[in-house]
């Protein structure tokens, strides 16, 4: 799976828009971005994922670029409870063999300040 | 619905002494299921998957391993903890396919003493 790039850390108002990048500069073709965001002391939550247009969901949209080297994770009201570390992961769409494993990297810790 | 059951939530052991941590999941057959461990600061590290009953596959050489005795039924062990085994010890699941996002358990908080 290609290795992914995020900032360690953000800061965000409460009410405003997150937008967290995610550099993933070697994605294949047949490599699919997912997010993931893990509140403290609580397992991983699925956010959205995407292989080159943009998607949308109740929780978040997902803007990956023309050359799909970078994807951007977009909070549209970003809210006290959004404050998390999210994790950028790239894995292929194949149910054969090990690419059933999610690898996680150390993701972006994303405050939300009232 | 799917829900993924992961106990004890914390746990005290002294050094030298075994571990058996369950998960189990309901309202699926056949799912992909998954241990992983984040050390205090660290980031999530992927230990053992289990494609289906008996089928164990380890990411990390260490002091631990996994066995799948049932379809829906994910055990980690250790005969003897390390002070290093400390962790957040997370369970998950997903279902077989290409589009399939990973639904994680509340977690197991082991302090090794």
């Amino acid at each position: 799976d290609a290795k992914t790039t995020q900032p360690t850390s953000m800061d965000c108002a409460e009410g405003r828009a997150a937008n967290l990048p995610c550099n993933h500069s070697t994605i294949s073709g047949n490599e699919y971005v997912y997010w993931y965001r893990q509140i403290h002391s609580q397992g991983p939550q699925y956010i959205i994922h995407g292989l080159k247009n943009n998607e949308t969901n109740e929780m978040a949209s997902l803007i990956i670029t023309e050359d799909r080297k970078s994807s951007t994770l977009i909070l549209p009201h970003a809210t006290l409870r959004d404050t998390a570390v999210y994790y950028c992961i790239v894995r292929v769409a194949n149910s054969g063999g090990s690419n059933y494993k999610l690898t996680f990297g150390k993701g972006t810790l994303l405050t939300v300040n009232p | 619905s799917q829900t993924i059951h992961q106990w004890p939530a914390t746990l005290v052991q002294p050094v030298g002494s075994p571990l058996s941590l369950e998960c189990t999941v309901e309202g699926t057959s056949n799912p992909n299921l998954y241990w992983y461990r984040q050390a205090a600061g660290r980031g999530l590290q992927l230990l053992f998957y289990s494609v289906g009953i008996g089928q164990i596959s380890s990411e990390v050489p260490q002091n631990l391993s996994a066995s799948r005795p049932q379809d829906r039924q994910f055990i980690l062990s250790s005969k003897k903890l390390l002070l290093s085994d400390s962790g957040f010890y997370l369970c998950a699941w997903s279902k077989t396919g290409i589009h399939t996002e990973a639904f994680f358990g509340q977690g197991t908080r082991l302090t090794v003493v």
